[in-house]
């Protein structure tokens, strides 16, 4: 069956602090990869996404990912964090309807 | 272009009412997703429409729950009879193709329901 995992339930950083969210899938097929963020109480918003191609996948507002087959990961990195990144993030694998992790909260500090 | 739109965003019903969501997708887009969201849990998969078709309804609920994605409107997820536990936020997702390599879902921004 398909699922996704999300490791890090609530993660608070200080700003200029790395960020590294954790995201594991299970899916046998060819996946689509994708991360989503929510702000507070807004609509969810398409932050990267991986079809295929070069594993290390840029996105908005300075976040990357990088798709390793053989840990069946797509972890979501950002180097520096602003207190403007707090938000929920969501991990979600795609074989046909979207599947999403249960998601990360993210407090960052000013 | 519009994105996504959604409505009403906020929607309160007291046990046993019906409750009617309104998705109308981006402009272009012929694919239509429901998603729901239950407190401190993630975004769960619903129902996936085409127009007039249903493609599937795997993660609906069996009673109380249909949804329709008519020739001419916007989508609509319709709960009937509705019971505390439907209390969530249901999400609608629209994308201009269907399993292709490219797609991608857009999302609206929500209907909050809340059931007294």
């Amino acid at each position: 069956a398909q699922s996704v995992s999300q490791h890090n339930h609530h993660v608070i950083l200080s700003e200029a602090a790395s960020l590294e969210l954790g995201c594991n899938y299970s899916y046998g097929g060819t996946v689509n990869l994708f991360w989503y963020v929510q702000y507070p109480g807004q609509h969810l918003q398409l932050l990267l996404k991986y079809f295929s191609g070069d594993p290390l996948v840029k996105g908005i507002k300075g976040f990357e990912a990088e798709f390793i087959k053989s840990k069946f990961s797509f972890n979501l990195r950002k180097p520096s964090v602003q207190w403007s990144d707090t938000a929920e993030y969501f991990c979600a694998v795609r074989g046909g309807k979207l599947i999403f992790g249960q998601g990360t909260t993210l407090q960052v500090k000013p | 272009n519009a994105g996504v739109m959604q409505n009403p965003r906020h929607l309160v019903r007291r046990r046993g009412q019906e409750a009617r969501l309104r998705c109308s997708p981006m402009k272009g887009h012929s694919h239509v997703y429901w998603y729901r969201q239950l407190p401190e849990e993630g975004l769960k998969f619903m129902v996936y429409l085409q127009k007039e078709n249903i493609i599937d309804e795997s993660g609906m609920p069996k009673e109380r729950f249909s949804a329709e994605f008519p020739k001419e409107g916007p989508s609509i997820l319709r709960i009937q009879q509705v019971v505390r536990g439907d209390s969530a936020a249901y999400f609608c997702a629209s994308s201009p193709l269907a399993g292709g390599h490219e797609e991608t879902q857009y999302f609206g921004p929500g209907t909050r329901l809340l059931v007294l």
